[in-house]
């Protein structure tokens, strides 16, 4: 069965600052991997994905991930914070065949002083 | 362009009350499915429908049924609430079967169950 683990429930980084979420998969083969973004009292925006090709992915607002399979890891990273960046984010990981179930992990608040 | 709409936004129910959360989709997915969101524990698959017709179980599917009505709208009941269905629940849609596209997601509902 496939997992996900976000270590870090919370970080809090000044504005500026550069960032890096950490993002840890359980699966058999090459899975897919997503990150999401959750503001307050809305529902996900996907930021970025994975599916095979280049292990560094590009995404919306600034943020890219990297895929690592020696790690099992797909770490969310973005050069320079912003305000606006303040959120809960979601890694999530899918089988690469035949399988509806996208797992979640737990999520990690991001919290941006100034 | 709405995408995923969910109502109600905020709903309180008793326990025992029975209820009906409306989604639609208008990106014309053929896939749709119900999450619900609890503190720690990020998404959680209640059901999905891969297409007009069919649905399936999710992870944590006891104590709610689905109806897929049309291509473009997938609600959730529940019959009895229960307190332990306090949660905010999240529908999401995506083109087709298969792990590898992302999911739409809607603002979510919150429930309150007393």
């Amino acid at each position: 069965a496939q997992s996900v683990t976000q270590p870090d429930i919370h970080i809090t980084v000044s504005e500026g600052a550069s960032l890096e979420l950490r993002c840890n998969y359980s699966y058999g083969a090459t899975p897919y991997l997503f990150w999401y973004v959750q503001s307050p009292g809305q529902g996900l925006q996907l930021l970025l994905k994975y599916f095979s090709g280049d292990t560094l992915v590009q995404g919306i607002k600034g943020f890219e991930a990297e895929f690592k399979r020696s790690q099992s890891s797909f770490n969310l990273r973005k050069p320079s914070v912003h305000w606006s960046d303040a959120a809960e984010y979601f890694c999530a990981v899918g089988a690469n065949f035949g399988n509806e179930k996208l797992t979640f992990g737990t999520g990690t608040r991001l919290t941006i002083i100034p | 362009n709405a995408g995923v709409t969910q109502t109600p936004k905020f709903q309180v129910l008793k326990t025992g009350q029975s209820m009906t959360l409306q989604c639609a989709q208008d990106m014309n997915h053929n896939s749709m499915y119900w999450y619900r969101q609890d503190p720690g524990m990020g998404l959680r698959l209640i059901y999905y429908s891969a297409s007009e017709g069919t649905t399936d179980k999710g992870e944590v599917p006891n104590g709610y049924n689905v109806s897929r009505l049309n291509k473009r709208e997938f609600s959730l009941r529940l019959e009895s609430a229960a307190p332990s269905q306090t949660s905010v629940y999240f529908c999401a849609s995506r083109r087709s079967l298969g792990s590898n596209q992302p999911q739409h997601f809607g603002d979510g509902t919150r429930l309150s169950i007393l």
